[in-house]
């Protein structure tokens, strides 16, 4: 298996404008979480869904971020519109049994 | 609460042993991980142990939980370049399967 699968792994865009960041699950595995690490606040829980799911949602900011999962191999998350506070690495990774994540190489997001 | 913590930074020579330690606050933690994040990668799990169990070792790691103290920490003998990182620790509640992480301890290793 390829492992955990994202993409775009950079996006530089303006202000205002929607972003959306896209995840391959790895195969097998039935929980997807989406993960925020800046400098400044470190790795943070956006949202995890367990079989298609979405279990706990109290980490998205607000309500300019929305994610979901189409199918049980793929999610994406949006963020609309952007703003330069929303410039971070966005980690997807997945997860089979209970705490043993992979990781994604990350989706590195600037907003001017 | 919720809360785990790491030291930011060590720094240590290439063949001595390193050792990263984490506090976590909840009790119900019934595993915990670390994690290594390699520059512009994702993390990776290293290894993990069980609550009931007091240390855990695996080739060049070893784990060492003391539950009594919430204190967990990762010991690496023969610290190569290659263990150059951020290290995370990260725990699990029971019945759950949200991990909540430290903010990482990165480990600089000289030659």
């Amino acid at each position: 298996d390829a492992g955990v699968i994202q993409s775009p792994r950079h996006e530089v865009t303006e202000m205002g404008q929607e972003v959306t960041l896209r995840c391959k699950l790895i195969s097998g595995h039935n929980s997807l979480f989406w993960y925020r690490q800046t400098m400044m606040r470190g790795l943070e829980l956006l949202i995890y869904f367990n079989n298609n799911v979405p279990i706990d949602d109290s980490g998205m900011p607000e309500d300019r971020f929305s994610a979901k999962m189409p199918n049980a191999s793929f999610s994406t998350l949006k963020i609309q519109p952007s703003e330069p506070r929303d410039s971070a690495v966005y980690f997807c990774a997945s997860s089979q049994l209970r705490g043993e994540l992979f990781f994604g190489e990350g989706s590195r997001l600037t907003v001017l | 609460g919720e809360d785990v913590e790491q030291s930011l930074f060590l720094s240590v020579r290439e063949g001595d042993s390193s050792v990263i330690n984490c506090t976590y606050t909840d009790s119900s933690s019934t595993y915990l991980y670390w994690y290594k994040q390699e520059p512009g990668a994702g993390l990776q799990l290293l290894t993990y142990i069980f609550s009931n169990m007091d240390m855990k070792q695996d080739q060049r790691l070893t784990v060492l939980l003391n539950k009594k103290d919430k204190h967990l920490s990762l010991r690496i003998a023969d610290t190569q370049t290659g263990d150059s990182a951020i290290y995370f620790c990260a725990e699990v509640k029971e019945g759950g399967n949200k991990l909540t992480f430290g903010g990482g301890t990165r480990v600089l290793v000289k030659p």
